[in-house]
């Protein structure tokens, strides 16, 4: 069983000012690992990911996570916020095991709602 | 680029009623979920679907629930008597075998039981 946990369920940030947000995850298998964005009134679209190699992977608009497996963590982290960037971001883990009955399944955090003030 | 299209956008249907949620998935994809989304909560796995059969699905996705893939292009969630508790946006997505492992989500359905 898989399980994720995003430390910090809102998080209000400045225009220009670095943001980070904490995603923990718990598995008995090897997973690999996703940020998904969801702006309001919209699905979810993926920001980034982790499969292998480089720990630190970076994404689209600018986003970077890193992948640390002794601390079970992926946080996402960007240097300068837009407004634009509010929106609410999911980490996600899936099963390694290609070709188990998991395969592709996502497990989701809870969610954490990025608010950008001018 | 392609996406994964979804209909209706909204659907209000009254406790006890048959509901129809729509997906259209990318064409050349073989792997096919539905997730919903309570207000206020995470987004849970319902159900996958592969070589035309359910791979996999959660404890919530009990005997009221059904998946279809009728045609070969749409991909369907039946609720046979819905309550109030299913109440909550649905999400369809599909994913292509492969190394990317990036599933593709469609915009949602956000459905209200009255």
């Amino acid at each position: 069983a898989q399980s994720v946990t995003q430390l910090d369920s809102q998080v209000p940030v400045f225009e220009e000012a670095p943001v980070e947000l904490r995603c923990n995850y718990s598995s008995s298998v090897s997973v690999y690992l996703f940020w998904y964005v969801q702006y309001p009134n919209q699905g979810l679209q993926l920001l980034l990911k982790y499969l292998s190699g480089s720990t630190l992977v970076k994404g689209i608009n600018g986003f970077e996570a890193e992948f640390n497996k002794s601390q079970t963590s992926f946080h996402l982290r960007k240097p300068s916020v837009h407004i634009s960037d509010t929106a609410e971001y999911f980490c996600a883990v899936t099963n390694t095991n290609a070709g188990g009955t998991s395969y592709g399944k996502l497990t989701f955090g809870q969610g954490t709602i990025l608010t950008v003030h001018p | 680029e392609p996406e994964v299209t979804q209909t209706p956008s909204h659907q209000v249907t009254q406790m006890g009623q048959e509901v129809i949620l729509r997906c259209v998935p990318i064409s050349n994809h073989l792997y096919f979920y539905w997730y919903r989304q309570i207000l206020g909560q995470k987004v849970e796995f319902l159900v996958s679907f592969y070589n035309n059969e359910i791979s996999e699905k959660s404890e919530i996705f009990d005997d009221q629930f059904s998946v279809e893939r009728p045609d070969g292009s749409n991909f369907t969630l039946k609720i046979r008597s819905t309550k109030l508790e299913d109440s909550a946006m649905y999400f369809c997505a599909s994913f292509e075998t492969g190394r990317s492992y990036e599933q593709y989500f469609g915009p949602g359905t956000r459905l209200t039981v009255t």
